[in-house]
């Protein structure tokens, strides 16, 4: 079953610039790929599946692509309510569900 | 809209056996596309998917706890259980579950519960 490797561990972002998560998984998930925000004290949200599909209420500031083994979610024009670690997580052979180990987002 | 709450223990002694339970509402339980899972998260730690079950009883679990974890439902309540057998400190963590489609994220969550193994 496939890995998945986040980078980098912590991401520390200016308000208002931009930012590029990595997650890339050890064999082909194809687009079986989702991202979650996980603020502390809250449970994780779904931002995405299907590699790039947006879930609802997630603000355009959030994008994601990718497929295969390389995989990003940008957010563009970070505000401080973006803090967070974001989670990559695959199901392209559940099971299992597979979690990549995260990166933390914080602001500069 | 679905909503879970998960309930149980806050403080479980070493060795012992946990129970948890997730209750569901705003969706039916016995809807073919859903599945339940249990998901958790060490203090300072990654999220980690202990398992999945189906309404019919089918479960999923992650192998490196397969030999510790049952789960069972009871759609009658509403509830999806989580036992977890001869824990240890390693076990404490936030403990959440979550829906999601067969093969598919995990789009709903509930709160999590804080389960601290201790003497």
């Amino acid at each position: 079953e496939a890995v998945l490797t986040q980078s980098p561990a912590t991401l520390s972002v200016s308000p208002g610039e931009s930012s590029t998560l990595s997650c890339r998984a050890s064999q082909s998930i194809n687009s079986n790929l989702a991202w979650y925000q996980h603020k502390p004290g809250q449970s994780p949200r779904l931002l995405f599946s299907a590699a790039s599909a947006r879930a609802t209420g997630v603000p355009a500031r959030f994008r994601a692509s990718g497929s295969g083994t390389e995989f990003t979610l940008t957010i563009s024009s970070l505000q401080s309510e973006d803090v967070a670690v974001y989670y990559c997580q695959h199901y392209n052979d559940w099971p299992p569900l597979t979690f990549g180990g995260g990166t933390k987002v914080e602001i500069k | 809209q679905l909503q879970l709450h998960e309930s149980g223990p806050g403080l479980v002694k070493p060795s012992e056996t946990l129970s948890l339970t997730c209750t569901v509402s705003g969706d039916s339980m016995t809807n073919s596309l859903n599945y339940w899972a249990w998901i958790r998260q060490p203090p300072g730690k990654g999220l980690e998917w202990i398992g999945s079950m189906y309404y019919t009883g089918s479960t999923y679990y992650n192998s490196s706890l397969k030999s510790r974890v049952f789960m069972s439902v009871d759609t009658s309540k509403r509830q999806v259980s989580l036992s977890l057998s001869s824990m240890t400190a390693a076990d404490t963590a936030v403990y959440y579950c979550a829906r999601h489609f067969i093969a598919a994220a995990l789009d709903s969550w509930g709160q999590g519960t804080l389960v601290t193994v201790s003497s």
